[in-house]
């Protein structure tokens, strides 16, 4: 099975706090996403990577950046934490090519204050 | 810019009835169509899945009719259990760009006992 981890389950930071957010997938996936879901907004992609060292934005990318070093491991980095990015961060993986689904972390619900 | 749309925020259903989750996308080149369930504080998890060269895909008691024409999907639940009472998701990617998936807002189902 594959197995997707986020570092935290639940976490509280304060306004202005540098904050990283830690996935790590077991399955050798190329791609990996990070997402927030917010009520009535769904899934929105932040950053995806499609290989190490690479990374595109996707629909929200501000006030956040990532890092992939490694192939099994890609972190959400919001530089300086604000209360509107308080939400449930959701890292997935794939791997590559067409008609494939994405697996699932079990969700980072963040809170800043 | 929503490509891929749930209407029904939510969806009440008696148990051992049929639920019927819409999701209709305005992309054409979305070729592959997926449903996620989540439960709360947890991520979400793959159900089902169709391509576009199908028009229906059936996994035990859950079904996904596509229709390319409207831009169209569902997904059927018989009977509805009430474990069965989650947000779900529908997603599609895009022909050319699998990598990655977009997502629509949610519809909560709940069943009733």
């Amino acid at each position: 099975d594959v197995k997707v981890t986020q570092s935290s389950r639940y976490l509280v930071k304060r306004t202005g706090e540098k904050v990283f957010l830690e996935c790590v997938q077991d399955m050798d996936h190329e791609n990996m996403f990070w997402y927030r879901q917010d009520p009535g907004l769904g899934l929105r992609l932040i950053y995806f990577s499609y290989d190490v060292k690479m990374k595109e934005k996707g629909d929200i990318p501000e006030g956040y950046s990532v890092s992939r070093e490694k192939k099994e491991r890609f972190s959400l980095i919001l530089e300086s934490a604000s209360t509107n990015q308080t939400s449930m961060y959701l890292c997935a993986s794939t791997s590559g090519g067409f008609w494939t689904e994405a697996f699932f972390g079990q969700g980072t619900r963040l809170t800043v204050v | 810019d929503q490509q891929v749309k749930q209407n029904s925020p939510s969806l009440s259903v008696q148990e051992g009835r049929i639920s019927i989750l819409n999701c209709d996308y305005t992309n054409s080149m979305f070729d592959y169509f997926l449903w996620y369930k989540k439960y709360p504080a947890e991520g979400p998890t793959f159900l089902i899945s169709i391509s576009s060269i199908k028009d229906k895909n059936e996994d035990g008691r859950f079904t996904v009719f596509l229709n390319k024409s409207a831009k169209h999907l569902s997904l059927h639940i018989v009977p509805s259990q009430p474990g069965d009472s989650a947000v779900y998701f529908c997603a599609a990617q895009h022909r050319n760009t699998g990598n990655q998936f977009y997502f629509g807002t949610g519809t909560s189902l709940t069943v009733i006992p």
